[in-house]
This record gives structure tokens, sequence and C-alpha cells, in this order.
């Protein structure tokens, strides 16, 4: 089955700066690379997501990039303020056509910490 | 409001003692899935339904049970719970969506039930 990698564990970052995170997968099948934002007590939330037949997708301060031949993708946040502190998830979603189902793979989750 | 629920937000019990989460959605959404989240390990998919009477194993199912008899209630039973199931647990639904559509997959996950087994 799908395995997704993430990179850091944790982020520290001043305010103002930007912050990466990084993911890989494993099935070169999986079509839509969602990013979900954790807040302290709370379930996570769809951030910005892309699918498969684009490189690079931008919202205001957040983009997300994909590399299909490498199989990894990244969140970028830039200017960063003390409300992006969060856990962020990257996930990989099963291609339905190829028999991957209406999975979503998780990766481990980032700690993004941003310092006044 | 379009939400997830779950009850309890907070369960302490002992070894054994079978328990319910229960998990309520009113979008109507086809899919639905109950995950468990642990330092250092995200999110693991503890099993998912894609329509009513229709569940799956997920990737760490051993130790519970699910049902899905409507379209909106995805309860989680832990017929004998163990202090290892001790962690966070998340349901989430999505409506079902082809591959190929311009549409997302995005879940919607309820705010999470803390379970402490001892």
């Amino acid at each position: 089955g799908e395995n997704v990698e993430q990179h850091p564990s944790t982020l520290s970052v001043q305010e103002g700066d930007s912050a990466v995170i990084k993911c890989t997968y494993s099935d070169s099948a999986s079509n839509y690379f969602p990013w979900y934002k954790q807040e302290l007590g709370k379930g996570p939330q769809l951030i910005i997501d892309i699918r498969s037949n684009v490189g690079e997708k931008k919202d205001q301060r957040i983009a997300v990039t994909l590399n299909k031949t490498a199989k990894h993708f990244s969140l970028h946040i830039t200017e960063t303020q003390p409300e992006d502190s969060a856990v962020y998830f990257c996930a990989a979603h099963g291609n339905i056509l190829t028999g991957g189902g209406n999975k979503l793979t998780f990766g481990t989750g980032t700690q993004l910490k941003v310092e006044l | 409001e379009a939400q997830v629920t779950q009850n309890p937000r907070y369960l302490i019990t002992v070894t054994g003692k079978k328990l319910t989460v229960t998990c309520s959605q009113n979008m109507n959404h086809e899919y639905m899935s109950w995950y468990r989240q642990d330092p250092g390990l995200g999110l693991r998919q503890i099993y998912y339904s894609m329509n009513v009477e229709v569940t799956d194993k997920g990737d760490v199912p051993e130790g519970y049970k699910v049902s899905r008899k409507e379209k909106r209630n995805f309860p989680l039973i832990l017929e004998s719970p163990s202090p290892n199931q001790t962690s966070l647990y998340f349901c989430a639904s999505s409506p079902i969506r082809l591959a190929g559509l311009p549409n997302s997959y995005e879940q919607y996950f309820g705010p999470g039930t803390r379970l402490t087994v001892t």
C-alpha cells in the first residue's frame, strides 16, 4: 500500500520568515495530495490540495508543489504569522481507477512553531 | 452548520470494559472513516465505510469494530479495550467522488475523542 514520509517533524521559524514542509509518497498511481492543518484541540482541516495533473498551486500565503517523477510534494508558507503555529499533515489519495480506493494515507505530521 | 460530531470527547475506562464512540455527520456523505492519532505516527486509518452496510478494514483494525446502519452514523466499538488503544480518535466523512472530476476528496474531521484505557 501507499507510504507517505514527512519531514521535518518539528519546525521553528521567526515571524515573517518562510516555512517549507516536504513529503514523499510511494505509489505512483496516487493522484490527489492534500495538506491538513490541525490546531490544538481540534480535528485536522484541509488548507490546500493539488491533483496529479498540476505542478503547483497557490492560495495567498500558502503554496504546494508536486514533482510526480520524484514522487514528492511540498508545502510552502510565506510571511509566517503566529496563527500559522499548528501541526501540518500531508496525505496522498489512492487512484480509484487503479484500485487505490477512496483512501487517504497521511504523513506523520510537522509541528510548526512561529516565534515572535 | 455542516459538521461531524463525536461523543464522548473524553473517556477514561478500564481494560476489558466495552465502549462505543459515536460519530455523526449531517452532510449526506457516503464515505466515513475512523483514524487514531498517536505521537510520531500521524493519523492511521482504523476502518472505513463507502456507504450504508459497506465497511472495510483500514491499516490498524485489530481490536475495533464498526457498523454503518444509517448513512449519517458510524460508531466505533471497542469490545475489550486494552491500554495500547489509548489514543486520540478522529471520525471523518467525505462525499464519494470519481477520479477525473475536478473536485477534491476533502475529508471533514470531527473534533476528536481522547480515550485513556487503564
